[in-house]
């Protein structure tokens, strides 16, 4: 079964710093990965999304993740934190050839920047 | 295009009584997924429907059950609702099987 580890329920950054957030997988098939944010009272929002190709994927608001098969990570990173990044983030892994559609989540991370 | 959206927003229930919420997909979308979101499980996978067919389906009571119409829009129903049924019901469509928008939930509160 697939499985996603996001460790740290809580990051505190400060403005202008870096943003890491760590998300690790479990599949035993080829894994879609994919990044969302959550802000209060609504629904996901997707980031950015892995499936094939370049390991290095960029999303929107200059997020950034890269999918490291060999320590089964997929971590989200931002150069620069803006208060606007606070949110919660998930992690999330979908499975290849199945025909149809389940995400697998991870628990979040809550992201609060600091002035 | 306009995005997934649900309603109603926000619902107030009570034990033991039934309910019934909709999704409707962006346009064209002919797959919607339903997930439950609570602070203790997190994300879970309700159901997958496509083409008016249910292709998964994750592991809830069968008190949970779905439908999708012909023009794609998606209902699901809980009866004999519990106190842990409170939870924000997302609903999700995707074209193709690697990307799934989110509509903005509903949040059931069942007292």
């Amino acid at each position: 079964a697939q499985s996603v580890t996001q460790l740290g329920s809580h990051v505190s950054v400060s403005e202008g710093a870096l943003v890491l957030l760590r998300c690790n997988y479990s599949s035993s098939v080829p894994p879609y990965l994919f990044w969302y944010v959550q802000y209060p009272n609504q629904g996901l929002q997707l980031l950015l999304k892995y499936t094939t190709g370049a390991t290095l994927v960029k999303g929107i608001n200059g997020f950034e993740a890269e999918f490291k098969k060999s320590e089964t990570s997929f971590h989200l990173t931002k150069p620069s934190a803006h208060m606007s990044d606070a949110a919660e983030y998930f992690c999330a892994v979908s499975r290849e050839g199945t025909g149809f559609q389940k995400l697998v989540f991870g628990t979040g991370t809550r992201l609060l920047v600091s002035p | 295009k306009a995005g997934v959206t649900q309603t109603p927003r926000y619902l107030i229930k009570t034990r033991g009584q039934q309910v019934t919420l909709s999704c409707s997909p962006i346009s064209g979308h002919r797959s919607v997924s339903w997930y439950q979101q609570t602070p203790g499980q997190g994300l879970q996978f309700l159901f997958e429907y496509f083409s008016e067919t249910q292709r998964n389906k994750g592991n809830f009571p069968g008190r949970f059950s779905g439908r999708q119409f012909s023009n794609s829009r998606s209902e699901m129903n809980v009866s004999t609702l519990e106190l842990g049924d409170s939870a924000l019901y997302l609903c999700a469509s995707s074209l193709a099987r690697d990307e799934q928008y989110f509509g903005p939930g509903t949040r059931l509160t069942v007292t």
